[in-house]
């Protein structure tokens, strides 16, 4: 079974540049995540989907992130203009699907993480 | 608020020998699942263990175990017969139920020592 993929491994730009991310979860997963992990910190939910729709994104900084899952699978995360402290390995997860409840956990599994550096 | 913490940023532990992780949480939840996770230099979180607080019996997995106090709300990571690989970032983490998002403790770091 392939993993979560995600592209590019790694980014520098300029502040105030544009950059977007992709990730492309497990087959039949219906629940994304994306997660920003600033050096030094765990992992912090910017957005969550479920299929093609929204279920969390109080964290996202709409000024400047925006996300999208086109068709209830691929995701694309954008940042629009960045700036210095956006610099993070931004993650993305995917799991089955919603609850699980007690008789099933649905365990969501993580990409590699695409590392930005903004300057 | 869900919080995590944990108090150690950096462990050393020399091969073959046994490191304990601590973490502590803050929720008003009785019914949660709680887990350790290893991120090693490529970035890739690993899931190390799952705890469902509904059961006393403390999880296990091979040469990882936890100590899982629900009243004191504590859950440390017990990683016996230490080997390289096992040097890493660990992630201690909350959720209250599959499809919530992980809430993450700030992460210990792990050197073993040949």
């Amino acid at each position: 079974e392939a993993g979560v993929a995600q592209s590019p491994r790694y980014k520098i730009i300029e502040k105030r540049q544009s950059v977007a991310f992709w990730c492309n979860p497990i087959s039949g997963h219906a629940t994304l995540y994306w997660y920003q992990q600033i050096l030094g910190q765990g992992p912090k939910l910017l957005i969550q989907f479920q299929n093609n729709g929204v279920v969390d994104d109080s964290q996202l900084p709409k000024d400047r992130f925006s996300a999208e899952r086109l068709k209830g699978v691929d995701s694309t995360l954008k940042i629009q203009p960045a700036k210095l402290e956006d610099s993070a390995v931004y993650l993305c997860a995917s799991s089955p699907k919603l609850a699980g409840g007690r008789s099933s956990y649905n365990e969501q599994f993580f990409g590699p993480g695409t590392r930005l550096t903004v300057l | 608020a869900q919080t995590v913490t944990q108090s150690q940023p950096e462990m050393s532990v020399q091969e073959a020998e046994t490191v304990t992780l601590s973490c502590t949480y803050d929720t008003s939840e009785s019914d949660y699942y709680l887990f350790w996770y290893k991120q090693p230099p490529s970035r890739q979180m690993i899931l190390v263990i799952r705890q469902e607080a509904y059961k006393q019996q403390n999880a296990t997995e091979n040469r990882f175990s936890v100590n899982f106090q629900k009243a004191a709300k504590s859950f440390s990571l017990k990683i016996s017969d230490s080997q390289l690989g096992d040097a890493a970032m660990y992630f201690c983490a909350y959720n209250i139920d599959s499809g919530y998002a992980l809430n993450f403790g700030k992460g210990t770091s792990l050197l073993v020592t040949p």
